[in-house]
């Protein structure tokens, strides 16, 4: 079982819809979380960092389920510029931090 | 602010030829240091990481080596290049008082041929 796992996708919506990612990892002991967002050909780019209570930022919101080890987010009114890569994001003791291999996200007019 | 700054942006070599890339902050003092792989349609893998000048952690067994000859500078290199070392290499920072998020470079498109 891989430490971080994600739907690779693609999942293609129109514009305005909700889409939701999931994100499960193995490591119980993990303690921090986060979801980068990455364009092609670029640098992955904090989108967020995911809390126990949950958290939101605009039309994002993460969420952390620490019992079954899964996060979430979810992005209301998609925009044609959401389209992008999502990494999930888990880094446990010390330094070792783990990337999900990504969803794809194509927003379309 | 802090920034991050690698180069070569892009770069194509022959197999088996020697290999440097150099990462450089600016803006903070002491950050944890990283080197990342990310291959074509896949995650990232850490390579390397750096809490200090002249401290160096190996993630994954390699042809790579990592450097930190100074405090916010980490050099990434190879003696002798093979094909699977092609991909996209990132450098990124985090410190304490950021919550030890990550912050990534521009990234280094290698090609070996």
């Amino acid at each position: 079982r891989k430490e971080v796992e994600q739907d690779p996708g693609p999942f293609n919506v129109p514009e305005g819809a909700t889409v939701a990612f999931n994100c499960t990892y193995s490591n119980s002991a993990s303690q921090s979380f986060f979801w980068y967002r990455q364009d092609c050909r670029k640098e992955p780019k904090l989108l967020m960092s995911v809390y126990s209570s949950g958290n939101e930022d605009g039309r994002f919101t993460a969420q952390l389920n620490r019992a079954s080890q899964y996060i979430s987010l979810l992005i209301r009114d998609s925009k044609l510029s959401d389209s992008a890569t999502y990494l999930c994001v888990v880094r446990g003791g010390g330094f070792k931090t783990i990337f999900g291999a990504g969803t794809r996200l194509f927003v379309k007019a | 602010s802090q920034t991050i700054h690698q180069w070569p942006a892009t770069l194509v070599q022959p197999v088996g030829s020697p290999l440097s890339l150099e990462c450089t902050v600016e803006g903070t003092s002491n950050p944890n240091l990283y080197w990342y792989r990310q291959a074509a349609g896949r995650g990232l893998q850490l390579l390397f990481y750096s809490v200090g000048i002249g401290q160096i952690s190996s993630e994954v067994p390699q042809n790579l080596s990592a450097s930190r000859p100074q405090d916010r500078q980490f050099i990434l290199s190879s003696k002798k290049l093979l094909l699977s070392d092609s991909g996209f290499y990132l450098c990124a920072w985090s410190d304490l008082r950021a919550g030890e998020t990550q912050y990534f470079g521009p990234g280094t498109r290698l090609l070996v041929l």
